[in-house]
């Protein structure tokens, strides 16, 4: 089975603080997703890399940064963690044919 | 823009009746869909999913959905609810050739009642 794995299930920051978000995938898939997902809007792509080093920005960019050094491994960043970013994140992966395999979540709250 | 609609924020269906989740895409290519179900607190699981040949797609857990081109939807149906079906559920559609990215609706929360 694929797995998709995410460094917490629950966050807690402090406005202001940077906050690393990690997701780990081991099946080799080349492409790698940033979601956030808040009540009433679904799931919204931050960013997505198709491979190392790669990254290109889905349709809320705005407030995050990711990193993809390594293939299995594909980073959120927030700089500047801010009140507003308080959501769910998931992070997914897949190699071909759009059958994207989701991670459990993050919950972040940023206070 | 390709987008997708779920008109249905919240379905109540009592155990054992039938079920029918709506999904209405905008994409001007042949689309590949997908329907994904989210149990509180966790990720999205794939159910199933239409790339292309037969309209009729089955999935996992007893779903099966249905694509229509004349009416760009692809619902998702279940002949038996059970309790363990509530959940939050979400059609996507890809993007584009490359593959690289899908777009969600904004979900459908099922309520089962006994």
């Amino acid at each position: 089975d694929v797995k998709v794995t995410q460094s917490s299930r629950y966050l807690v920051k402090r406005t202001g603080e940077k906050v690393f978000l990690e997701c780990v995938q081991d099946m080799d898939h080349e492409n790698m997703f940033w979601y956030r997902q808040d009540p009433g809007l679904g799931l919204r792509l931050i960013y997505f890399s198709y491979d190392v080093k790669m990254k290109e920005k889905g349709d809320i960019p705005e407030g995050y940064s990711v990193s993809r050094e390594k293939k299995e491994r594909f980073s959120l960043i927030l700089e500047s963690a801010s009140t507003n970013q308080t959501s769910m994140y998931l992070c997914a992966s897949f190699r071909t044919s759009y059958e994207q395999y989701f991670g459990p979540g993050t919950r972040l709250t940023v206070t | 823009a390709q987008s997708v609609t779920q008109p249905d924020i919240h379905i109540t269906v009592s155990e054992g009746a039938s079920l029918e989740l709506r999904c209405n895409y905008s994409y001007g290519a042949t689309p590949y869909l997908f329907w994904y179900v989210q149990s509180p607190g966790q990720g999205l699981q794939l159910l199933l999913k239409y790339f292309s040949g037969d309209t009729l797609v089955q999935g996992i857990k007893g779903f099966e959905a249905e694509f229509k081109r004349s009416q760009s939807s692809f619902n998702l149906r279940k002949p038996s609810v059970h309790w363990s079906d509530a959940a939050e559920y979400f059609c996507a559609v890809g993007a584009n050739q490359a593959g690289t990215a899908l777009i969600f609706g904004k979900g459908t929360t099922l309520s089962v009642s006994s």
